[in-house]
């Protein structure tokens, strides 16, 4: 079975720019999260989606928006790009429930220069 | 805010000792996980933790909570090479239902040397 996945695996960009990053979860999983981590940091929570509403929110700005699609796939995005958003994108998707955990993707690794 | 507390960030060990990294938070939670992390990639699922007490087990590590204490440990039973990794643990303060936030700690860098 597919795990989840994200893409592109790999970006670069310059600063001010905007980027589009990409995650589907495992089939059946309806919720997907988005992290971020930064060099040498545990992973810090952007957002949550479940049915496609936003179901939680983290302490980053408002450059920092996602959307998740009727296939529970999600895309978050980042615009006007500063050199503090490089890192390690992090997806992952979940069932719902008491008894639940999070499978994260190999992740997206962002350099803004 | 809920924070969590990873200690020691840094673990140099010799193979065949044993060792605990310790996790604490400071919010009401029975739901606790540890990841490992290799240089480079994503995380992996090591436990899951959802009761006061649980204890779970894989190979040379074991991993415990009390909820009480809020307080999570990871036990390293004798070393070797291959467990040198950053560990993490995490506490989702939501009691489950379709909302899920993970708080990370810091990581703990663990080195395993011969």
């Amino acid at each position: 079975d597919a795990g989840v996945t994200q893409s592109p695996t790999h970006l670069i960009k310059t600063r001010g720019q905007h980027v589009t990053l990409r995650c589907s979860p495992i089939s059946g999983h309806k919720s997907v999260s988005w992290y971020q981590q930064v060099l040498g940091q545990g992973p810090q929570f952007i957002f949550q989606y479940y049915e496609k509403e936003e179901r939680g929110r983290g302490n980053f700005p408002d450059r920092f928006s996602a959307r998740q699609f009727p296939n529970y796939s999600s895309e978050l995005n980042v615009n006007a790009l500063l050199l503090g958003d490089s890192a390690l994108y992090l997806c992952a998707s979940s069932l719902t429930g008491v008894n639940t955990e999070a499978f994260f993707g190999q992740g997206t690794r962002l350099t803004v220069v | 805010e809920l924070k969590v507390e990873q200690n020691p960030l840094f673990l140099s060990m010799q193979e065949g000792k044993n060792y605990t990294i310790y996790c604490n938070y400071s919010t009401t939670s029975d739901r606790l996980y540890w990841y490992r992390q290799d240089p480079g990639k994503s995380l992996e699922s090591l436990f899951v933790l959802l009761s006061n007490g649980a204890v779970k087990q894989e190979g040379r590590l074991m991993a415990s909570l009390d909820t009480k204490a809020r307080l999570s440990t990871l036990h390293i039973t004798a070393a070797v090479h291959d467990l040198s990794a950053t560990y993490f643990c995490a506490v989702d303060p939501n009691s489950g239902g379709s909302n899920y936030k993970l708080t990370f700690g810091k990581g703990t860098l663990l080195t395993v040397n011969p």
